[in-house]
């Protein structure tokens, strides 16, 4: 157990809708981090927060949008989905988000769009 | 960050060591190299990195070459529940470091 807590584990909605998927990180960890993995695609980095900031983007959609509360918990909305947006939604967390300190990550939200 | 080639498959037999390659010849002075893995859609798992001496935990050790182009990460006694994908990662340490996961090697231990 990696201590990083995402909701739900399995989603399944329609084409069109939007979705919120929930990441709870380690205590005490101020960075959390979203990556999509799709079976074309492998791991891609989607999004990264440090203590409510965003800090870095990576290959997210306009559709998609995240953010991370007082409290540190996370969440990743999507909106708009395609059937091209089913994937592997992973969060991991880190102390501070730097380039040496170790990234846990959850064991991911499936979404399927239909 | 530095790109990372790795072979994209390997079989290892059941207790034996694990030798898994890695080259990072573009890699810069401030960037550590990790080793995270998935086991069958998982989450990744953290197992070790280094800046550029050898290091060493309960999982794994980390060789990384002197001219720091390369690495191997070595699993002494490989059992079947490390069948997983092993991915070898540079990351630049003064940045907001995300990780860039790349294709991997895919590790299949077998009895």
């Amino acid at each position: 157990d990696s201590g990083v807590t995402q909701t739900p584990k399995h989603l399944i909605t329609a084409t069109g809708q939007r979705v919120t998927l929930r990441c709870s990180p380690r205590s005490g960890d101020l960075s959390v981090y979203w990556y999509q993995q799709s079976l074309d695609q492998g791991l891609q980095f989607l999004i990264h927060y440090y203590n409510g900031e965003e800090r870095a983007k990576g290959n997210i959609l306009e559709r998609f949008s995240a953010q991370q509360f007082p409290d540190l918990h996370s969440e990743l909305n999507l909106s708009s989905l395609e059937l091209g947006d089913s994937a592997l939604y992973f969060c991991a967390s880190s102390p501070y988000g730097t380039g040496h300190d170790e990234a846990f990550f959850g064991q991911g939200t499936r979404l399927t769009v239909v | 960050d530095a790109k990372t080639t790795q072979p994209p498959s390997m079989d290892c037999a059941e207790g034996r060591a694990a030798n898994l390659p890695c080259n990072h010849s573009t890699i810069s002075g401030n960037e550590y190299v990790y080793w995270y893995r998935q086991i069958h859609s998982q989450g990744p798992q953290y197992i070790i990195h280094g800046l550029k001496n050898n290091e060493t935990n309960e999982m794994a050790s980390l060789i990384i070459t002197e001219d720091r182009k390369s690495s191997t990460l070595i699993l002494p006694h490989a059992t079947l529940r490390d069948t997983a994908v092993y991915y070898c990662i540079v990351r630049v340490t003064d940045s907001w470091g995300k990780l860039q996961f790349g294709a991997g090697t895919q590790v299949v231990v077998t009895p």
